[in-house]
Parts: structure tokens; C-alpha cells; sequence
């Protein structure tokens, strides 16, 4: 089973600041997924990665296949970025399907 | 389109009573799933299916069943609830297994039981 794990679990910040958010994991995957998170909502996907870099307006994702580590970043935050970002992953088990591992999640808070 | 639907938001059970949560999606996904959210843990799968007829058991199944008996609907079953599901509950679902697929998350469903 593959361990995720996040940093840091808690994280507030000021408006405009450069965030970082950190998910390592144990074992091969064949890709990671970012989700977002808000107070008593859904989950939304916000990237799927299995090498690189990805860039979507303010987020951009990194992987980092041969270190097992991936990075969420937020430039220019803003109080709408406060949320739940959840690492999961999956790995190819052969037709197996596992479903993703999950991290416990970074509690991102935004203050104007 | 309107992704993954949950049902119902919220739900409060007595001990030993059965519900059925539902989840349907218009996307024409093979995958879908079953998760609960627990304070301080990660999504655990409850449940998966591969595509209709076909189900299978994740790493927290105990105390819950499900069927696949169409592409869109996943309904999942408590037998007969006890406060340890108390929890949050996801569907999600994927085009096909997750890899180098996104997936799609329901807006989930709260449930106590007392």
C-alpha cells in the first residue's frame, strides 16, 4: 500500500504570498492527482500529473517521478484560494483497480 | 452536464436502521467509487466498479454493499448503520480506471448516526 503523505498539514498565509504545498508517497505511480477542497463542498480535481510540470492561471504542479515527491504552488494568493488541497495517487496494478491512495490533506487558510 | 449527483446532502440515522446513498453520473463513466472522509485520515475506498454488473470491495467495505446495474447509477447500501459510519461520503467516477484519467467527485453526503 502506498503511504502519501503531505505538508504541511496546516498553513496560513497573507494575501499575495507564494504557496507551497508538498505530497510525497512510497511506491511507483502511474500518476498523482491534486484536489481542492472547500468548507462543507465537493471535491475538485484541479490537476492530474504522471511527469513534469503542469500550469493552470495561478497553480502550477510538479512531479518528480525518481524523488516520489509532487508540489502544488499558488502565486498571488488570494482568500478564495483558502481550502482543503488533497494529494492521491494511483499506481497500475495490472487491471487491478485500487482506486487512489489519499493524503490527509493541506488546510490552506487565505487572510486579506 | 451535470457531473457526479449525490443523494440526499445529509442524513441522520438511528442505530440499526438501512439507507441507501445515491449516486448517478451523465458522463458515461466505466469507473466509479465509493469513499468516506473521516476527520484526520484520508479518503478510504469503500467500494468500486469497473463498469456495470461488476463491483468489488475497497479497503473499508464492512457494513456496506452496492450494485452496478447500469453505467450511471452506484447506490450504496448501510445494511445496518452503526455510529462508527458516521462520516462524509464521496462518489467519484473516471472515464476509465483512474490512470491518466481525471476524476470527478461528487458534492458529498454527511451522515451521522446516532
Amino acid at each position: 500500500k502506498n503511504e502519501v503523505e503531505q505538508s504541511p498539514q496546516n498553513l496560513t498565509a497573507q494575501e499575495g504570498e507564494f504557496i507551497t504545498i508538498n505530497c510525497s508517497y512510497s511506491v511507483g505511480i502511474s500518476a498523482l492527482h491534486w484536489l481542492q477542497q472547500h468548507p462543507g463542498g465537493g471535491i475538485v480535481s484541479l490537476f492530474m500529473l504522471s511527469s513534469g510540470k503542469k500550469k493552470h492561471g495561478r497553480l502550477i504542479a510538479t512531479i518528480n517521478i525518481q524523488e516520489k515527491h509532487s508540489s502544488l504552488h499558488i502565486t498571488a494568493s488570494h482568500p478564495r484560494d483558502s481550502a482543503v488541497y488533497i494529494c492521491a495517487v494511483e499506481m497500475y496494478s495490472g487491471g487491478g483497480a485500487d482506486g487512489l491512495t489519499f493524503g490527509k490533506g493541506t488546510h490552506l487558510i487565505i487572510q486579506p | 452536464n451535470a457531473g457526479v449527483t449525490q443523494t440526499p446532502k445529509f442524513q441522520v440515522l438511528k442505530t440499526g436502521q438501512s439507507m441507501t446513498l445515491q449516486c448517478a453520473q451523465d458522463m458515461n463513466h466505466e469507473y466509479m467509487s465509493w469513499y468516506r472522509q473521516d476527520p484526520g485520515m484520508g479518503l478510504r475506498l469503500i467500494h468500486y466498479s469497473v463498469g456495470a454488473g461488476i463491483t468489488d470491495q475497497g479497503e473499508v467495505p464492512n457494513g456496506y454493499n452496492v450494485s452496478r446495474s447500469t453505467t450511471e447509477d452506484f447506490p450504496l447500501r448501510l445494511l445496518s448503520a452503526a455510529p462508527s459510519q458516521t462520516s462524509v461520503y464521496f462518489c467519484a467516477s473516471s472515464y476509465g480506471l483512474f490512470w491518466n484519467t481525471e476524476a470527478f467527485f461528487g458534492q458529498g453526503t454527511r451522515l451521522t448516526v446516532v
